[in-house]
């Protein structure tokens, strides 16, 4: 199995911050990767798919780059509703599989 | 608007037995596939299964193979996970999750608010 691995594992901002994740495979998943948001008792919701591309109705604030190995969710100004955990996944073949996520709190 | 709803969790001793269900409303269920994803108390996610919009393709995580058993029912507009020989390692929240994908899991663009299951004597 692909093991998804990310950092920090937690941070703590402010607001107006730009943050950035990182998540690594331990393979290449060429593009096959996406972004999560959580935010406690509640189920993930989906932020970015196949490394870039925006969700519908997700801020343009959220943004995703990379290919291979090596990927990064970008927050360009942190905004209070965007406290949360994140997670990664690949779905490059089977099984998909998550990072442990990174938790993002306020300073 | 997409709706996934789940039901059927609960308390049940190890070795016990559980059906959960995902009912899905606001898009047409039958272009779609589907995923259980598993999340354990304050832990991460895990991936569970797949079927697809077809029902032609079906997957397992290796940790539920020949215990769970996923299914849907597309004039019901749900899908369902028959869990037996449950462990107390299966104590999780499982969460219903809508996939575009049409061979095998890619995204997960919808989800529901989850279940949780309890496995204990």
């Amino acid at each position: 199995d692909i093991q998804m691995t990310q950092s920090p594992s937690s941070l703590s901002a402010s607001v107006g911050d730009r943050i950035t994740i990182t998540c690594q495979a331990s393979q290449d998943i060429a593009n096959y990767l996406n972004w999560y948001q959580q935010k406690p008792g509640k189920a993930p919701k989906l932020l970015i798919y196949d490394t870039y591309k925006l969700q519908t109705g997700v801020p343009s604030r959220f943004s995703g780059r990379g290919s291979g190995t090596e990927f990064t969710l970008t927050i360009s100004s942190l905004q209070p509703e965007d406290i949360a955990t994140y997670f990664c996944q690949h779905c490059d073949h089977l099984p998909p599989t998550f990072g442990q996520g990174t938790k993002v709190d306020f300073k | 608007e997409v709706q996934l709803v789940e039901s059927g969790g609960g308390l049940v001793k190890p070795g016990g037995s559980l059906r959960l269900s995902c009912a899905a409303s606001g898009f047409t269920f039958d272009t779609y596939g589907f995923n259980w994803v598993r999340q354990a108390p304050g832990k991460g996610l895990e991936w569970i299964s797949f079927v697809s919009a077809s029902n032609t393709y079906i997957y397992y995580a290796d940790s539920v193979k020949g215990r769970f058993t996923i299914s849907r029912d597309n004039t019901k507009k749900s899908v369902f996970l028959q869990m037996s020989s449950l462990r107390a390692e299966d104590t999780a929240i499982y969460l219903c999750a809508r996939d575009p994908g049409r061979l095998e899991p890619s995204y997960f663009d919808h989800w529901g608010q989850g279940v949780l299951v309890t496995v204990s004597s």
